[in-house]
């Protein structure tokens, strides 16, 4: 079984420029996640899609950063302007359920952002 | 306060010891809680979850859950060099809305040195 494909795997801009990184999820999963995990610290949820929906996007800095999942399969997170504060990686899951309080989310290899 | 708060470490433990990791959570609610490794440059992936008070035992790992306390723990049994990673606690916040929504702690670095 495939696993949860990210790309780029390393991307290096400087300041105010845009990014875009790329997911898709392991086939069948329903919901999709992107977290941002900053060196030394435990991933943080921007947003987490069911399906096509958003279902939380509390914590995604709406100013800057957007994501859409179109046809509810492959997803995309966008940063414009970039900020030296986002460097970092972002990390897609997926898993089976809405209510997936089995825990089990599947991680993507992540996107390292380097903002320079 | 952090929500889910660990000691970042490093801690550092022999081969063959039980290593033991902490973690404390905020909210009073929260009834999932999950217990991932992240090898350094890869993704986490999830090693144990735990619903209710008391131990669960997975082959050389335990979970331990206090309630009351607002602690779950991970205890790691004969430790090996290849458990050396990080480890991250995490917790589904209580509410409806959770929607397996994974608050994660910052980290604990393990390393089991030969």
């Amino acid at each position: 079984e495939a696993g949860v494909a990210q790309s780029p795997r390393y991307k290096i801009i400087e300041k105010r420029q845009s990014v875009a990184f790329w997911c898709n999820p392991i086939s069948g999963h329903a919901t999709l996640y992107w977290y941002q995990q900053i060196l030394g610290q435990g991933p943080k949820l921007l947003i987490q899609f069911q399906n096509n929906g958003v279902v939380d996007d509390s914590q995604l800095p709406k100013d800057r950063f957007s994501a859409e999942r179109l046809k509810g399969v492959d997803s995309t997170l966008k940063i414009q302007p970039a900020k030296l504060e986002d460097s970092a990686v972002y990390l897609c899951a997926s898993s089976l359920s809405k209510f997936a309080n089995t825990g089990e989310l599947f991680f993507g290899e992540g996107s390292r952002l380097t903002v320079l | 306060q952090k929500e889910v708060e660990q000691n970042s470490g490093p801690l550092s433990v022999p081969e063959g010891a039980i290593a033991s990791l902490n973690c404390t959570y905020s909210d009073r609610g929260s009834q999932s809680f999950f217990w991932y490794r992240q090898y350094s440059g890869k993704s986490p992936e999830l090693i144990m979850f735990i619903y209710s008070n008391g131990d669960k035992e997975d082959g050389r790992f335990t979970a331990q859950l206090n309630k009351a306390s607002q602690y779950v723990s991970l205890l790691i049994r004969d430790s090996q060099p290849s458990d050396s990673a990080t480890y991250l606690c995490a917790v589904i916040p209580a509410g409806g809305t959770s929607y397996g929504k994974l608050t994660f702690g910052q980290g604990t670095i393990l390393t089991v040195h030969p």
